[in-house]
């Protein structure tokens, strides 16, 4: 059965940084491309960023670039993405979603409520 | 950045049909856009209903359906049921980057 797990809620002060691990099972890990979206609250979905599970090239949101790094580590089959210098505005639920390539999206992690608060 | 748009909320009886659409700022949607839509209902997680334009997945209920219609992706919800009540999400690809429209409420009743 496929699922992605996701770290839990984080409570972080402005400027700091958080890592957020999306922990894949039932996957041909290296197989995918795993994108970070994230969700202000009331607000759509923003698009953050994506890193290819085999290669680990990553691209990111040009509003994003220079703030977030998306890693991955294979033998433990779990994705991270890292964002610094948080501010109010970065406060969101932020998802991992899998894709196979081509455009194909597939599952989601339940989310990740990230509140920057001083 | 390329802006994509929805229409913001629409409202379908039981049982009607409704089309959405998904329009990109920089020219039409093709097949290229790999225009992806997503359902979400308050408090959950997205959930993919439609990949590549046309393709469901096999949770995908029959009755949702994408496509291209002039220049735009759409998805339409034929006989419309009550759990269909939810926001729905498209995206669109743009070389190395992916960009959500702003999402369209869809109330039912």
């Amino acid at each position: 059965q496929v699922q992605l797990v996701q770290s839990g809620t984080e409570v972080k002060q402005p400027g700091a940084s958080v890592k957020v691990s999306c922990k894949a099972s039932g996957y041909t890990f290296t197989a995918y491309h795993m994108h970070w979206v994230r969700q202000a609250p009331g607000q759509g979905l923003q698009w953050m960023g994506c890193i290819n599970l085999n290669s680990g090239d990553t691209f990111y949101a040009q509003s994003l670039q220079g703030r977030v790094t998306m890693t991955r580590d294979t033998s433990i089959t779990t994705g991270y993405m890292d964002l610094s210098s948080l501010m109010s505005d970065d406060t969101a639920v932020y998802y991992c979603a899998m894709e196979v390539g081509g455009g194909q999206w597939l599952d989601w992690g339940r989310g990740t409520l990230i509140t920057v608060s001083s | 950045q390329a802006v994509v748009t929805q229409e913001p909320s629409v409202t379908v009886s039981p049982g009607g049909t409704v089309t959405l659409t998904c329009a990109s700022s920089t020219g039409a949607v093709t097949s290229t856009s790999y225009s992806n839509w997503f359902q979400q209902k308050p408090g959950q997680a997205p959930r993919t209903l439609i990949y590549q334009t046309t393709n469901r997945h096999s949770w995908t209920p029959a009755r949702f359906s994408g496509s291209l219609l002039g220049g735009k992706a759409t998805l339409t919800l034929s006989d419309v049921q009550p759990e269909d009540e939810a926001e729905y999400f498209c995206l669109l690809h743009y070389g190395n980057a992916w960009v959500f429209g702003g999402g369209a409420k869809v109330t039912v009743l």
